[in-house]
C-alpha cells in the first residue's frame, strides 16, 4: 500500500529544540498540503506546496515555521525553537492535481510532544 | 471565516441501530467530504459530494449534501462496532479550494 508516509510518527521535544516532519506523498502525488491537529480541535490547514515551490502557506505562523518540498525527497515541515503550544497532531495530505474535487489522501500524522 | 459544525459532537449507540450524524455551515462549499479517523491514524475519505441535492451510497453508509450546498448529513443503517470512529466533514470553497475546512467531528461508538 503506497499511502502517503509521514515520520517520525511520534516525536518529543524539549522547549527551544527544533523538529522536522516528513512527508512522503503518494506515487504520482505532486501536490502537498500540512494540516495541524490541536487538541479538541479540528484540522487547520497550514500550507499547501507543489514541487519546490509554495502556493499557499496563509496557515503557516509567522515566526519559526516553515515548509519545503524539494524537487528529490519528501516534504518537510520544520519549527524552530518548539513552545508547548506547537504539541499537536500534524497530517500531511496529498493529491494529484490540486484542483477542485481533487482528493486529498492523508498520511497517519506525527504526534509532537513538546516538554 | 467559514465554520463547519457537526453534531452530536459525541454518539454512543448498540450494534443494528440507526443514526445520523450532521454537518452545517452559514456558508456554501464548492464540495464537501467525509472522513473516518480512528486513534493515532490519519482521516481516511469516504466520500467526495460536489453538486447540491446528491446523494452516494456506500454499502450502509449514505451521504447527502444539501441542496444550497451548506449542510451534509451521513446516514448509517445497522452499525457495527467496525463503524466505530471519529467521523469529520470537511469543506473547500472559492479560488483557494484546496483548501479543506474541517468540522471538529462526532465521534461515534457503536457497542457490542
Amino acid at each position: 500500500n503506497a499511502g502517503v508516509m509521514q515520520n517520525p510518527r511520534h516525536l518529543v521535544r524539549r522547549r527551544g529544540q527544533e523538529a522536522r516532519l516528513r512527508c512522503s506523498p503518494m506515487k504520482g502525488h505532486s501536490h502537498v498540503y500540512w494540516y495541524r491537529q490541536l487538541p479538541e480541535e479540528g484540522l487547520k490547514f497550514m500550507v499547501y506546496l507543489q514541487k519546490e515551490n509554495i502556493i499557499d502557506e496563509s496557515g503557516m505562523p509567522k515566526e519559526r515555521f516553515s515548509a519545503e518540498f524539494p524537487k528529490e525527497g519528501p516534504s518537510i515541515l520544520r519549527i524552530q525553537q518548539v513552545v508547548r503550544g506547537d504539541s499537536a497532531a500534524y497530517f500531511c495530505a496529498s493529491s494529484i492535481l490540486g484542483g477542485r474535487v481533487d482528493t486529498q489522501y492523508f498520511g497517519p500524522g506525527t504526534r509532537l510532544t513538546v516538554l | 471565516t467559514q465554520l463547519l459544525e457537526q453534531s452530536p459532537q459525541f454518539l454512543s449507540i448498540q450494534e443494528g441501530e440507526n443514526l445520523t450524524v450532521y454537518c452545517n455551515s452559514s456558508s456554501v462549499f464548492s464540495s464537501l467530504q467525509w472522513y473516518r479517523q480512528e486513534p493515532g491514524e490519519g482521516p481516511v475519505l469516504l466520500v467526495t459530494v460536489v453538486t447540491g441535492g446528491e446523494v452516494k451510497k456506500l454499502k450502509r453508509l449514505t451521504f447527502q449534501f444539501g441542496d444550497a450546498r451548506k449542510d451534509s448529513s451521513l446516514h448509517i443503517t445497522a452499525a457495527q462496532p467496525g463503524d466505530t470512529g471519529l467521523y469529520l466533514c470537511a469543506g473547500s470553497s472559492g479560488g483557494s479550494n484546496y483548501k479543506l475546512t474541517f468540522g471538529k467531528g462526532t465521534l461515534l461508538t457503536v457497542n457490542p
